[in-house]
């Protein structure tokens, strides 16, 4: 089956800084790579995903690339804001079933 | 922003109790899918429904027991837990289960099992 590794578990930031979160995946399969963005007793959120055809999407802030060939796709957040401190899980998935498979999490910390 | 419904958003029960998660969504998504979250831990996939019918079942224990009752409906019957089964479980939905589909997640049910 898929595994996913994520790092680093914890990274603090200044606010303003950029954060950066790394992931590999194992299944050359798997084609789609969400990430979501959970507070302390909220739901995850869905911030951003990519799929396989594409090497790089952004959105405002935010932005994921992905390198198909090394397995591993990265959450680039720039000018971080206290408010984007939360716990930020990848995951990963192939076609026929859509199972998510998670990343351990990184918990940000964005300093004021 | 997209909704999916959960109810209770707390559940303490015993380990003879027999009670229910409840999952809603007006999307119109076929796929609804029930995850268990521990502290500190990434969801695991605990089910799956496509078109109101289970198509994956990651090896629960039969003390969980899901059914979907319609479209927009989906439950987790509980009976006989244990301890360890304390977490937070989240319902979520996509359009569909063929093909990388967004998953959107309910708040959850925060259960502790005394």
């Amino acid at each position: 089956g898929e595994n996913v590794e994520q790092h680093p578990s914890t990274l603090s930031v200044q606010e303003g800084d950029s954060a950066v979160i790394k992931c590999t995946y194992s299944d050359s399969a798997s084609n789609y790579f969400p990430w979501y963005k959970q507070e302390l007793g909220k739901r995850p959120q869905l911030i951003i995903d990519i799929r396989s055809n594409v090497g790089e999407k952004k959105d405002q802030r935010i932005a994921v690339t992905l390198n198909k060939t090394a397995k591993h796709f990265s959450l680039h957040i720039t000018e971080t804001q206290p408010e984007d401190s939360a716990v930020y899980f990848c995951a990963a998935s192939e076609n026929a079933g859509n199972m998510l498979t998670f990343g351990g999490g990184t918990r940000l910390m964005v300093k004021p | 922003d997209t909704e999916v419904t959960q109810t209770p958003k707390h559940l303490v029960m015993g380990m003879t109790n027999k009670k229910s998660l409840k999952c809603e969504q007006h999307m119109g998504h076929r796929a609804m899918y029930w995850y268990k979250q521990k502290a500190k831990k990434p969801p695991e996939l605990m089910f799956v429904y496509s078109y109101e019918k289970l198509s994956i079942n990651e090896s629960v224990p039969s003390r969980f027991s899901p059914e979907c009752p319609n479209s927009s409906l989906l439950n987790l019957h509980l009976h006989a837990l244990q301890p360890e089964d304390s977490a937070l479980y989240l319902c979520a939905s996509s359009q569909e289960v063929g093909g990388p589909q967004p998953q959107h997640f309910g708040d959850g049910t925060r259960l502790s099992i005394l």
